[in-house]
């Protein structure tokens, strides 16, 4: 059971807008950076979003984050087939003192 | 161009050992914390290890607490995980990750990650 809590999977139309929420808790999310990765079955994880909204160089700002409170969110708005991938939320947990990771959301581009 | 290059996976049986290894490059090593992270197979990811850059503090994961020592050697551009104890549970692709600080926190987030290395427990 995680202690992060993400939708299983979202979906939308290409050139549409999904968001997926990540939901914990004080000593996690609401006391620390989250951070979004991309991953393309296969391959290893991709950095999306650091500092809860801040993107790396290289990545559109088709991709956005925010944090308010115990939960963060991912926005990708111009959806593309090449979006399709699982994306997970990270963060550190202040209280367990470890590092964690959410369940992950896959998106599909119908 | 930053590089992480796992190596040491392969197949083990319950009980048994194994010592990962991952070689950094393009990178000022000592100034880096290091992770390892890890996926079991259809499952998502999993943060096993965190190191810091000067290799002296580590913290672990709860599943493999007492069991698992993640080392630096910054004078080699190596990050290791000795794995003891292995169980069915810890067959997995394991990452090697480098990690960004941020203020005011343990660790900041994973921007660099190798293409990881397969450790397989099985009898």
């Amino acid at each position: 059971q995680s202690v992060l809590t993400q939708p299983p999977s979202v979906s939308a139309a290409s050139g549409q807008k999904v968001t997926i929420s990540c939901s914990g808790s004080t000593s996690n999310i609401g006391y620390n950076y989250v951070s979004w990765y991309q991953q393309v079955p296969g391959t290893a994880p991709k950095l999306l979003i650091y500092d809860n909204n801040r993107r790396p160089s290289g990545i559109p700002d088709r991709f956005s984050g925010s944090k308010s409170g115990t939960s963060a969110t991912l926005g990708i708005t111009g959806l593309q087939t090449g979006d399709e991938a699982d994306y997970y939320c990270a963060t550190w947990d202040s209280s367990l003192s470890e590092a964690l990771f959410g369940p992950g959301t896959k998106v599909t581009v119908l | 161009q930053v590089q992480l290059v796992e190596s040491g996976g392969g197949v083990v049986q319950p009980g048994g050992s194994l010592r990962l290894s991952c070689a950094a490059s393009a990178f000022t090593f000592s100034s880096y914390g290091m992770h390892w992270v890890r996926q079991a197979p259809g499952k998502g990811l999993e943060w096993v290890a965190f190191i810091w850059s000067d290799g002296i503090g580590q913290y672990y994961a709860d599943s493999v607490k007492g069991r698992v020592t993640i080392s630096k050697d910054n004078s080699k551009n190596m990050v290791f995980l000795q794995m003891n104890s292995l169980r069915a549970d810890d067959t997995a692709v394991y990452y090697c990750v480098r990690n960004v600080e941020l203020p005011m926190t343990v660790i900041g987030y994973f921007d660099y990650w190798g293409q990881g290395t397969l450790v397989a427990v099985s009898s």
